[in-house]
């Protein structure tokens, strides 16, 4: 019973670094998402992914990248890290496009990045 | 583009007292989603309101849809400590036009013994 798994769960970038957040789940679901969290902001959707190899952005998509290979996995990606990408992100999954249906949703446990 | 707005956005109330929190948004839309989240932790989802009048209860909480004046309602009745969290209503766009949910900023709760 993973559900969502979100690695790592706490990173400090150097500005100007890459990295990758890395988001499974084991219900194959075919819906992933990217949020982030901000204080007082709620949560703002980065990228979505409706299946495996279809993407698309949502609210704050700038300085991320985002791919959906499998099913399974869908990584994020920070191109070169700013300030400003400090964040607690979230990744969610649903079983279908019309988000969460009459199911549950499912988010991982967060990802707390720093970036100085 | 959707705008979801909660009210308050921090409450601090006693045990035993009831209060509602409010999520007005301002795009048509039939499904709204209430979550919890503690300090530190990831989202629990409460509610999911699936059409207009949806009533649905849990325990002391209690959360209603009213998709005509687009508002939403989570009400605490007689609280106990166990529920200060933050509480975010999240709204999803008729029609699969968009996909994702918009959250509210949420609704840091604090119940006092």
């Amino acid at each position: 019973n993973a559900g969502v798994t979100q690695t790592p769960k706490f990173q400090v970038l150097k500005t100007g670094q890459s990295m990758t957040l890395q988001c499974a789940q084991d219900m194959n679901h075919e819906y992933m998402s990217w949020y982030r969290q901000d204080p007082g902001m709620g949560l703002r959707l980065i990228h979505y992914s409706v299946g495996a190899g279809i993407t698309d952005q949502g609210e704050v998509p700038n300085g991320y990248n985002v791919s959906r290979s499998t099913t399974e996995d869908f990584p994020l990606r920070l191109l070169s890290a700013a300030p400003s990408q400090t964040s607690v992100y979230f990744c969610a999954s649903s079983y279908s496009r019309r988000t969460f249906m009459n199911t549950e949703a499912f988010f991982g446990q967060g990802t707390r990045l720093t970036v100085v | 583009e959707l705008k979801v707005e909660q009210n308050p956005l921090f409450l601090s109330m006693q045990e035993g007292k009831n209060y509602t929190i409010y999520c007005n948004y301002s795009t048509t839309s039939d499904r709204l989603y209430w979550y919890r989240q503690d300090p530190g932790k990831s989202l629990e989802s409460l509610f999911v309101l699936l059409s207009n009048g949806a009533v649905k209860q849990e325990g002391r909480l209690m959360a209603s849809l009213d998709t005509k004046a687009r508002l939403s309602t989570l009400h605490i009745t007689a609280a106990v400590h166990d529920l200060s969290a933050t509480y975010f209503c999240a709204v999803e766009l008729s029609g699969g036009g968009a996909d994702g949910l918009t959250f509210g900023k949420g609704t840091h709760l604090i119940i006092q013994p």
